[in-house]
């Protein structure tokens, strides 16, 4: 039990362009999912929080603007990075938790390359 | 505000051999504990968690923690390391309903 989803798995996208990722929980509600940004051998930088039917909480620094969250059901969280550039490629990864619960499972990530 | 250090980068330990891996945390309140492994290119795998209870945890594919309080450390063990281990390992520390906040990680490399 408990897996996490995400989609796609990697994508490559030409500056200015929009991509959206999806993260899925596939066998529990996810009342609360997680958006990381994760750059190479380093450790994963929390760039949001959203709870279901709620604005996401970003953290200090993170461009609400730029990396768009919703979380519209219980088992969907979408993450898009608009206008994209160069700087945004980086491995984005999602985690969900449950209600009440105290951890957080996490997606397979999505890497992201612009181009 | 919670922290977690890991005081090691990087750990190079042969096949068979013991591991232990550090983990230092700061937190204002019993913290809720947790240590994860990465693959390369992969998300995070939980290996176990702390709570509350028995100090000593057990994990996944035979790896222990053990909760020090007096000493705020949570350190990750295996007594005979595979070379399938050789990976990324995140400690973190979060709250019920709260965020986590991770460790730099400890990239493990196994010698065969």
């Amino acid at each position: 039990g408990a897996v996490v989803s995400q989609h796609p798995s990697w994508v490559i996208c030409k500056s200015g362009t929009s991509v959206k990722i999806e993260c899925r929980s596939l066998d529990f509600q996810a009342t609360t999912m997680f958006w990381y940004r994760q750059f190479p051998k380093q450790s994963l930088m929390l760039m949001a929080t959203s709870n279901e039917g709620s604005k996401a909480t970003y953290e200090q620094g993170v461009e609400k603007d730029k990396f768009l969250i919703n979380h519209a059901s219980l088992t969907l969280s979408t993450l898009t990075v608009t206008s994209a550039h160069p700087e945004d490629s980086s491995f984005y990864i999602c985690s969900a938790r449950g209600h009440e619960q105290e951890t957080q499972y996490f997606g397979p990530g999505t890497r992201l390359l612009v181009l | 505000a919670q922290s977690v250090t890991q005081p090691d980068i990087h750990i190079t330990v042969s096949e068979g051999a013991s591991l232990e891996l550090r983990c230092n945390y700061s937190y204002g309140a019993t913290p809720y504990l947790f240590w994860y492994v990465q693959s390369p290119g992969q998300g995070l795998q939980l290996l176990l968690k702390y709570f509350s209870g028995d100090t000593l945890v057990q994990g996944i594919k035979g790896f222990e923690a053990e909760f020090k309080r007096s000493q705020s450390s949570f350190n990750l063990r295996k007594p005979s390391v595979h070379w399938s281990d050789a990976a990324e390992y995140f400690c973190a520390v979060g709250a019920l309903a709260g965020k986590s906040t991770f460790g730099d990680g400890t990239t493990l490399t196994v010698k065969p």
